[in-house]
């Protein structure tokens, strides 16, 4: 199973609205509803931000939204903060019971 | 509040073999399906292994299968992994990961802190 395409790099400056794409195909994000983003730290765990392409868990500000069209996820974050700067990662489940995950995006708040 | 608390991690020469253990506190464990997810150093998020609530059902990646093997105690509310046979490319920091209750969501909503596994002769 082949990982999820995503930007290597994207920016911001605080208070704009940055998107990041991840692309898959019909046999992952195109077949399935459970798109899930995740933001990392720097030397700290993965935290969910986003599940079934659009919820979002209790505690996570509506800042943070997802979208899906086709074999393609998004992730918005709008009034971005300087805490946003962060590694972000899209999932996917997949056929034969996967998960894969994209490669990851580096938020670089301006 | 909900813990996972990874342990079992070390230096380990190619081809032997390592049993990771992840300790879980604050919520039922035996009612939620459980992941194993590995990051190599300075890279990505790798999804490794689930196993369901009950332990009947248990799915890996292509690049384990065969060589790892996903395991839970619910009297011990622990979560193992198995790795044999490993290789330098197994080298990451292996979270545990909290799946959705009753069910396989393939989303995770706590994690742990990791272990480090690094294989090298």
């Amino acid at each position: 199973q082949s990982a999820l395409t995503q930007p290597p790099s994207a920016s911001g400056s605080p208070g704009q609205s940055v998107t990041i794409s991840c692309t898959g195909t019909s046999s992952d994000i195109g077949g399935y509803n459970s798109v899930s983003w995740y933001q990392q730290h720097p030397g700290k765990a993965p935290k969910l931000l986003i599940f079934g392409v659009t919820e979002r868990p209790s505690g996570v500000p509506d800042r943070f939204s997802g979208s899906k069209s086709g074999n393609t996820a998004s992730l918005t974050v709008s009034g971005l903060q300087a805490d946003d700067e962060a590694d972000y990662y899209c999932s996917s489940s997949a056929r034969s019971n996967n998960l894969v995950f994209g490669g990851g995006t580096k938020l670089t708040v301006l | 509040q909900v813990q996972l608390v990874e342990s079992g991690g070390g230096v380990v020469q190619p081809g032997n073999s390592l049993r990771l253990s992840c300790a879980a506190s604050g919520f039922t464990f035996s009612t939620y399906s459980m992941h194993w997810v590995r990051q190599a150093p300075g890279k990505g998020l790798e999804w490794v292994a689930v196993i369901s609530y009950d332990g009947t059902n248990k799915y890996y990646a292509d690049s384990v299968k065969g060589r790892f093997t996903i395991s839970r105690d619910n009297s011990k509310k622990t979560l193992f992994l198995q790795m044999n046979s490993l290789r330098a490319d197994d080298t990451a920091l292996y979270y545990c990961a909290r799946d959705s209750w009753l069910s396989v969501k393939y989303y995770f909503d706590y994690w742990g802190q990791g272990t480090l596994v690094t294989v090298s002769s």
